[in-house]
This record gives C-alpha cells, structure tokens and sequence, in this order.
C-alpha cells in the first residue's frame, strides 16, 4: 500500500519569504502522480500543484516549485515571497497512474503553515 | 473550470437521524466520484469510491451500512449517515473527477459537510 509521510506538523515564515514543506513516500509503482493541496480555513481543498513521476523536471507553478527526488520518494514544496493568504493546511497527496476507481488520492497527514508579518 | 458543488453545508440533527449528502459536478461528467471523512486538525481519510451505475467501492473499516452511498447518475453521488450517533460527527468531503480523465488530472472538490450529531 502507499503511504505519505509529512513529518512537519506546523511550520512557519515570514511574509515575504521563502518556506519548504517536505514529503515523502512511499510504492512499489514506478509511474504515479503526486500532488499539494491547500486547505485554508475555509476548508475548501485547492490544487496547488501536480507532478508526473515520469517527468524529470520540476513542477512549477508561479510562485510555488516542488523538488521531486524519485529515487528518495521525496516531493518538497518551496513557497516563494511568501503571502498572508498562503497560510493554510497543506497536504501532499499520491495517486497511481491508472483511470477510474483505482486512481484514488493517498493523502500525508498535513503541515499547517502560519504567515507572520 | 469545473466546479462541484456539495450540499448541505453544515447539518444539526439528533442522534439516530438518518443525514443525506449530496455531491453534484456542475458542468462536467463524473463516472467516479469520492467521499472523504476529515477529523479535526487530521487528514482526508479516504471512506469509500463511488461508482455510476455499480456498487461503491468502500475503504476497509468503513462500514457499508452505515454509510451508504448512492451514484444513480453521471453528474451526482449521495452519501447518507444511517442512524448517525455523536461518533460520526465531522466533516464529510467529496471530489469527482472528468470521466475518462487519467489520474493527473486533479479531483475537484467540494466545499464539504460539517455534520453535527447531538
């Protein structure tokens, strides 16, 4: 079974800064999907970004990159010029590269970032 | 962008209520949707995959007949807490995903459920 391991229950940084939230992983698949997720209090869950196992480059979006390691199984996210508005739970999720009923999401247990001025 | 919409948003009932939750996909097909069960301050925990048409596939240690989900068409999914008790108070989430879609593209997710049980 995959599993998805964030080992930072909270972290926190300064508006304006820069702030990397870690991942790991772990399956036996060679190609899947991973992803983060941003749950504000709202509680609404946002893609914040995805990445293909198979890609070699870095995922990118904005002010927000991921440094995918595969051979570690490791997925970090690096928020930069950090924003109020970026304060939020963040999930890292897996998903395997199939259709249908076996795609579902494996999700980490979440590091609850704090932005402070 | 695709937007699905879950309702209602938050729900007060007295125990041994029975409590339906509706997930529709506004403006795409959705073959598979998933309902998800969230803690306080915990993660998504996945409870079963709800399939058009078929049986929903449900998570080990959920157990069916209390949460009984119903997938009668491709845009909507019902998940309906049987005879809730004070235990089953959360917050329930569902996403759905395109039909035919690989798994890169994202789930869209509700805004989610708070269920209160008294």
């Amino acid at each position: 079974a995959q599993t998805v391991t964030q080992s930072q229950p909270e972290m926190s940084v300064q508006e304006a800064e820069t702030v990397t939230l870690s991942c790991t992983y772990d399956t036996s698949e060679s190609d899947y999907y991973l992803f983060w997720y941003k749950q504000p209090p709202s509680r609404q869950m946002i893609l914040v970004i995805r990445q293909e196992a198979y890609k070699q480059q870095n995922a990118t979006e904005n002010r927000f990159s991921v440094n995918f390691q595969k051979a570690a199984k490791s997925f970090s996210l690096k928020i930069s010029d950090s924003q109020l508005g970026d304060a939020a739970m963040y999930f890292c999720a897996y998903s395997p590269k199939y259709t249908g009923t076996a795609s579902k999401l494996t999700f980490g247990t979440g590091t609850r970032l704090q932005v402070t001025l | 962008g695709a937007v699905v919409s879950q309702h209602p948003s938050w729900v007060i009932c007295k125990s041994g209520t029975s409590v339906k939750i509706e997930c529709r996909s506004l403006d795409f097909q959705a073959t598979t949707m998933f309902w998800y069960r969230q803690f306080p301050k915990q993660s998504l925990m996945l409870m079963a995959t709800s399939n058009e048409g078929s049986k929903a596939t449900y998570e080990q240690g959920v157990e069916k007949d209390k949460f009984l989900i119903n997938h009668a068409s491709l845009t909507l999914s019902t998940l309906t807490v049987t005879s809730a008790h004070p235990e089953d108070s959360s917050f329930y989430i569902c996403s759905a995903r395109e039909t035919g879609a690989y798994s890169n593209q994202p789930q869209h997710f509700g805004d989610g459920t708070r269920l209160s049980i008294l």
